[in-house]
């Protein structure tokens, strides 16, 4: 099983500052599998990224994704306050995993 | 429009098993490279993969929760039903389905269940 580890634990910002999340793996993930999902209290998880570097339908252009093998990055530009939210990565091959999160609120 | 819904019960009993059942709509279950999954969530906790199953009829489960679990589709009612058997408080959850292509989109609104005597 490919274990996700996502860090930091918790990232408190302030509207408009950037936000860098890291996602790292017990073995190496094709980026073909590897998305992003965002999860605000209350509500089902929201795919933002997939295939590592992929927009989902309707996401902004301020969340970007980059990394390959072991280490990926989810990038929000400039954080507006609807992106205050926890976000999971996960590598979804023929057995998925999901990291535990990076909930980023507001400093 | 591309929706998933959850239904099954809200409680259950230690030892019982749950049947929980993923109704969709917007897609067929017949679409070549489509899959449903269930994921399930405990209150507080990280999402945790459970099953998928793909229009192929190709099926994977978590390897922590093989023995317990089982998933099945029927493409005519556009459904897709997981049971997982000899329930634990532990499995306090929201279960949630999504569709399953490209990552995992959109999700269900979910459904908690409770395990309790």
């Amino acid at each position: 099983e490919i274990v996700l580890t996502q860090s930091p634990g918790t990232l408190s910002l302030s509207p408009g500052e950037r936000a860098t999340l890291s996602c790292r793996a017990s073995q190496s993930v094709s980026s073909s599998y590897l998305a992003w999902y965002q999860q605000k209290p209350g509500q089902a998880p929201r795919l933002l990224m997939y295939g590592a570097f992929s927009r989902a339908s309707g996401i902004s252009d301020r969340f970007s994704g980059s990394g390959f093998g072991t280490d990926f990055t989810l990038t929000i530009s400039r954080l507006e306050p609807e992106d205050f939210a926890v976000y999971y990565c996960q590598q979804y091959g023929s057995s998925p995993t999901f990291g535990p999160g990076t909930k980023v609120d507001i400093k | 429009q591309v929706t998933l819904k959850e239904s099954g019960p809200v409680l259950v009993k230690p030892t019982e098993t749950l049947t929980l059942t993923c109704t969709v709509s917007g897609f067929s279950l017949s679409n070549s490279g489509m899959g449903v999954s269930w994921i399930r969530q405990p209150p507080g906790k990280a999402l945790e993969w459970l099953a998928h199953i793909f229009s192929n009829d190709e099926k994977s489960y978590s390897t922590s929760l093989k023995s317990r679990l089982t998933i099945s589709k029927d493409t005519s009612k556009s459904q897709v039903v997981l049971t997982m058997t000899n329930m634990d408080p532990l499995d306090t959850a929201t279960y949630y389905c999504a569709r399953t292509f490209r990552g995992f989109d959109p999700w269900g609104q979910g459904t908690l269940v409770t395990v309790s005597s």
